[in-house]
Parts: C-alpha cells; sequence; structure tokens
C-alpha cells in the first residue's frame, strides 16, 4: 500500500545550523511530493512541491527539497534555521488526481537559541 | 486568488451537545472539499470528502458527519459530541490541476 513515512518525529536544531527532514514515501510510481509547515494552532501552509522535471525545487521561506528515486525520498532541507521555522512539518504525497493524498506523521522542529 | 475560510477557531462544547463546523471556500467552483482532523500528537486523518454538491464520502466511521448544501460550503457535524471528538479539525480544497491541498485555519475542537 502507498505509504509516507517521516522518520523523525521530533528534531531540535540550533538557530543558524542547517536542517534536514527526512520523507520517505512508498509507491513504484512517481509521486506528486509536498512540504507543509503548520505552526502552533494554525492550519497547514504549503511550503514546496513536486511534480516532474528538475529534483531539486525551491520553496517559500527559504526551503528546499530534493527528490531522490533511487531513494524513494524527497528531504526538506534549509542552510540555516531562523527561530520562526519552529514548528511542525509534514511530508504529502498523491499519486494521482484522485483522493487518496498521504501525509506522513509530522515532525516536530524545536530550534533553541 | 482561491481563499479558504473556516470557523470558528476554537470551540469548547460539552458532551452530548452538537457541532457544526463551516468551511467555505471562494475564488473558485466546483472544488473538492476535505475535512481532516488532527489528535494530539497524531497526523492527519482523512474525516470526508465531497466532489460536488450533496456528495460525501466518509473515510472513517465515527460520530460526525459532513454535508455539502453549496458548492463551496461544507459542513462538519455532530448530534451528540463525544469526549473522543476533541481535536484540531482542518478543511481543505484541492485544485485538480495543482493536485495539492490548501488548508483553512482550522478549528480547536475541545470536548469537556
Amino acid at each position: 500500500a502507498q505509504s509516507v513515512t517521516q522518520p523523525d518525529i521530533h528534531i531540535t536544531v540550533s538557530e543558524g545550523a542547517s536542517l534536514e527532514l527526512r520523507c520517505n514515501y512508498s509507491y513504484g510510481a512517481t509521486p506528486y511530493l509536498f512540504w507543509y509547515v503548520q505552526s502552533p494552532g494554525q492550519g497547514l501552509q504549503l511550503l514546496l512541491k513536486y511534480f516532474s522535471g528538475d529534483t531539486l525545487v525551491q520553496g517559500i521561506k527559504g526551503f528546499e527539497a530534493e527528490f531522490k528515486r533511487s531513494q524513494s525520498s524527497f528531504n526538506l532541507r534549509k542552510p540555516s534555521v531562523h527561530w520562526s521555522d519552529a514548528a511542525e512539518y509534514f511530508c504529502a504525497s498523491t499519486w494521482n488526481t484522485g483522493n487518496q493524498f498521504y501525509f506522513g506523521t509530522g515532525t516536530s522542529l524545536t530550534v533553541i537559541p | 486568488s482561491q481563499t479558504i475560510h473556516q470557523w470558528p477557531a476554537t470551540l469548547v462544547q460539552p458532551v452530548g451537545s452538537p457541532l457544526s463546523l463551516e468551511c467555505t471556500v471562494e475564488g473558485t467552483s466546483n472544488p473538492n472539499l476535505y475535512w481532516y482532523r488532527q489528535a494530539a500528537g497524531r497526523g492527519l486523518q482523512l474525516l470526508f470528502y465531497s466532489v460536488g454538491i450533496g456528495q460525501i464520502s466518509s473515510e472513517v466511521p465515527q460520530n460526525l458527519s459532513a454535508s455539502r448544501p453549496q458548492d463551496r460550503q461544507f459542513i462538519l457535524s455532530s448530534k451528540k459530541l463525544l469526549l473522543s471528538d476533541s481535536g484540531f479539525y482542518l478543511c481543505a480544497w484541492r485544485d485538480s490541476q495543482y493536485y495539492g491541498y490548501t488548508f483553512g485555519s482550522g478549528t480547536r475542537l475541545t470536548v469537556v
């Protein structure tokens, strides 16, 4: 069955340090991939998405993600984390225009001064 | 541009009371609409989706129901709330071209 896995439940990084949040998907076909961010008490905001083409995609707030077919991964990265990046991050995928949309369980990011 | 409105932002309701959460979308027609629930410490669970007026699909058996009386309106309801209905409820719409979701700002429901 299709699924999305975020192996890290919680990550703590220092402000200014680099960040990488992991996401893996399971399915043979190439999916459409997304990263969302959720600040406390808020809805989810789209950071970036991958459909096809260049496997390195740029998003808002200085985030980027790289699609690696060989590893079935779509990891989110940021070179220098800011305190305002503390939030919950969700990876998601879909394989068609139907209603099957799969979310990971989320990674909670804490940023320490 | 498309926007999605969800209200109320927070709600505290006693067990056994009814519930009505409303979601409306602007700037698009015939959107696919969704209700998700996010329980504390858990991921997102799809509750209902609708591809058109009066068309509701339920993903999980539960104490809740959904209705779509108008093209851009999606309502989540319950006749009698349970403690287990507490959570963060998110409405979303999906653009068939874009494939991804746009989420509302959510409703924090606490059943006491």
